[in-house]
């Protein structure tokens, strides 16, 4: 039982560039969501899934796009990176009830410049 | 709107002493969940500690408590024999049950706590 798996663990992209960021969990956590950490801030919340084929967005949800083809998986895609995407990125999971606890990944660092 | 605030930035303390982190949030929503999360430098979010808004007992685990003062919307964490691995940031967070998929973590700024030799 690994968890939350975040992919790259770093990352630095060029301005305009395009990346995907990679989220695997093998919880079976209906539940999936991407945040970012800017420095000296607490998480806020970009995208959300409540099941495979269902996203919404969350507070900070511009430059972003998800997709959950499947339970297991919800990639985070920066379409043209730009330096205030400079963050640090956590993907998290949680099973359904609204009281469940929200697990974290380790994160994942991109600068871009 | 839902705002956490944490005001102290910064926390020093020897180590065995007991410390508290303060906590206080904003919200007209009557059922949801408080949370303190640990982040040490490699930055991984550990939850420490949760409550849920109807449970008037407060919660415990281990050397970690809360107080949990609804009505003055405070939740504050107490350490008891402070360790030297507690020194990390300590974000005070809550969400609730209606907002963005009950997904969206509301957190305040943290506290980095410090704990001496």
């Amino acid at each position: 039982n690994a968890g939350v798996t975040q992919t790259p663990k770093f990352q630095v992209l060029k301005t305009g560039q395009s990346m995907t960021l990679q989220c695997a969990q093998d919880m079976n956590h209906e539940y999936m969501s991407w945040y970012r950490q800017d420095p000296g801030m607490g998480l806020r919340l970009i995208h959300y899934s409540v099941g495979a084929g269902i996203t919404d967005q969350g507070e900070v949800p511009n430059g972003y796009n998800v997709s959950r083809s499947t339970t297991e998986d919800f990639p985070l895609r920066l379409l043209s990176a730009a330096p205030s995407q400079t963050s640090v990125y956590f993907c998290a999971s949680r099973y359904g009830g609204s009281g469940n606890t929200i697990y974290f990944g380790e994160g994942s660092w991109l600068t871009v410049v | 709107a839902q705002t956490v605030t944490q005001s102290q930035p910064e926390m020093s303390v020897q180590e065995a002493e007991t410390v508290t982190l303060s906590c206080t949030y904003d919200t007209s929503e009557n059922n949801y969940y408080l949370f303190w999360y640990k982040q040490p430098p490699s930055r991984q979010m550990i939850l420490v500690i949760r409550q849920e808004a109807y449970k008037q007992q407060n919660a415990t685990e281990n050397r970690f408590s809360v107080n949990f003062q609804k009505a003055a919307k405070s939740f504050s964490l107490k350490i008891s024999d402070s360790q030297l691995g507690d020194t990390a940031m300590y974000f005070c967070a809550f969400r609730t049950p209606t907002t963005q998929g009950a997904q969206k973590l509301v957190f305040g700024q943290g506290t980095r706590l410090t704990i001496n030799p």
